[in-house]
């Protein structure tokens, strides 16, 4: 079976310091996705990126970059220049084979990001 | 603006009663999900829509009784609900197409549910 590992339950940053948020999976399938999700206090679920395990570079959106390191099975997102609406749970997610349609995601347990000033 | 909305954003209900969650997406997709979250937890899987099929029931007790009328709607109809159901119920959807992991789900702004 899948898992994914958040081991940070809390992180602290100042505002428009550079973050990294950490992830480790586990997986017998040599084919994944991996996601990170933001989740504000208003409780939407916001989609960040995203990283196939057969990508060759590592994904970035804008401010946000996911350091991939295949043979760690680590996925960390980095968020840049931190901002004060940056304060929420985020979430790492893997995609899980399922037989049938639709995907089953497996959710890491989150970190609490708090950006202060 | 997320293309998933959700309806009511609240609902307070108590274990007699009839309720419905409601979920519409626009964005084309053709798998629809349910998850239940409690607090400072992550979400739970509770129901798969595939093509308005019902693909996967993660074990979800027979009170709530999930609904996909067509692709762009998707219902979680409730009944006779304990108190510990009371969570945050978000719905997601995405393209649905099985064997790319590129399959990205996006979810609406929840349904906080308070049982009574």
């Amino acid at each position: 079976a899948q898992k994914i590992t958040q081991t940070q339950p809390g992180m602290f940053v100042q505002e428009k310091e550079a973050v990294t948020l950490d992830c480790t999976y586990d997986t017998s399938d040599p084919s994944y996705g991996l996601f990170w999700y933001k989740q504000p206090s208003s409780g939407e679920m916001i989609f960040l990126i995203y990283q196939g395990s057969y990508d060759q570079q590592n994904a970035t959106e804008g401010r946000y970059s996911l350091n991939f390191q295949k043979a760690r099975k680590s996925a960390n997102l980095v968020i840049s220049a931190s901002q004060l609406g940056d304060s929420a749970m985020y979430f790492c997610a893997m995609r899980e084979l399922s037989t049938g349609g639709g995907n089953k995601l497996t959710f890491g347990t989150g970190t609490q990001l708090k950006v202060e000033l | 603006d997320t293309e998933v909305t959700q309806t009511p954003k609240h609902l307070v209900m108590g274990m007699t009663n009839k309720k419905s969650l409601k979920c519409e997406q626009h964005m084309g997709h053709r798998a629809m999900y349910w998850y239940k979250q409690k607090a400072k937890k992550p979400p739970e899987l509770m129901f798969v829509y595939s093509y308005e099929k019902l693909s996967i029931n993660e074990s979800v007790p027979s009170r709530f009784s999930p609904e996909c009328p067509n692709s762009s709607l998707l219902n979680l109809h409730l009944h006779a609900l304990q108190p510990e159901d009371s969570a945050l119920y978000l719905c997601a959807s995405s393209q649905g197409s099985t064997g790319r992991n590129t399959d990205t789900q996006y979810f609406g702004p929840g349904t906080r549910l308070t049982v009574l």
